[in-house]
């Protein structure tokens, strides 16, 4: 068991670019969770799932955000036409359904939109 | 969402216990209480928490207020390596985390 995993770590990009982020959860892992956190504050909610479906997505998450999880898997992040504001740390976690209270982190991957 | 207040920062020396406060006037019935914490350069990880007992594991302990508006999470030996941002959660039956700023643990050796 790796822990979570999640690439790249780092991602520079242009304003108005599209990016990309993927999170591999431990193994067996059915929930799967993205925050997103800046500077100084503690992370936010932005979706989760259950197995391959989507359960509830906050209202952080905008028409640009989406995110996957194909067959239950690894899960995907993608944002469309970033803008600075979208900087920040991108943080996934899973946790099991015998254990749901307890979600691990992954490191995350920071975003700077330039 | 259920909110919780804590300290911005402590301070700890090592090898002291340490004493996390948390405030949650507003939480209801079903509320559990979870403490996480966050490494320099890490992502959260989980803690501990409770109901309504107090709770013990590996990491710390958790004293529940027996009116449940306020719980403290003590660390018995602090090491440097307990230096982090503390975070207490009320999670409702719902699985997604609402953190708030923690409180952020200085140790000196």
């Amino acid at each position: 068991d790796t822990g979570v995993s999640q690439d790249p770590r780092h991602k520079i990009t242009k304003r108005g670019q599209n990016v990309t982020f993927r999170c591999d959860p431990i193994s067996e892992h059915n929930r799967l969770y993205w925050y997103r956190q800046t500077l100084g504050q503690g992370p936010e909610f932005l979706t989760y799932f259950q197995n391959e479906a989507q359960l509830e997505k906050s209202r952080l998450l905008s028409d640009r955000f989406s995110a996957e999880r194909p067959k239950g898997s690894f899960s995907t992040l993608e944002i469309q036409r970033t803008e600075q504001g979208d900087s920040a740390m991108y943080l996934c976690a899973s946790s099991s359904k015998t254990l749901a209270y307890e979600q691990y982190f992954g490191p995350g991957t920071r975003l700077t939109v330039t | 969402d259920a909110k919780t207040t804590q300290p911005n920062s402590m301070e700890s020396n090592e090898e002291e216990p340490v004493h996390l406060p948390c405030n949650h006037s507003t939480i209801s019935g079903t509320d559990y209480i979870h403490w996480y914490r966050q490494l320099p350069s890490q992502g959260p990880e989980y803690v501990i928490h409770g109901l309504t007992s107090n709770v013990n594991n590996r990491m710390a302990s958790l004293a529940i207020a027996e009116d449940r508006k306020s719980s403290t999470l003590i660390l018995h030996r602090a090491t440097l390596r307990d230096a982090a941002v503390y975070y207490c959660i009320l999670r409702d039956g719902t699985d997604k985390l609402i953190f708030g700023t923690g409180t952020r643990l200085q140790v000196f050796p």
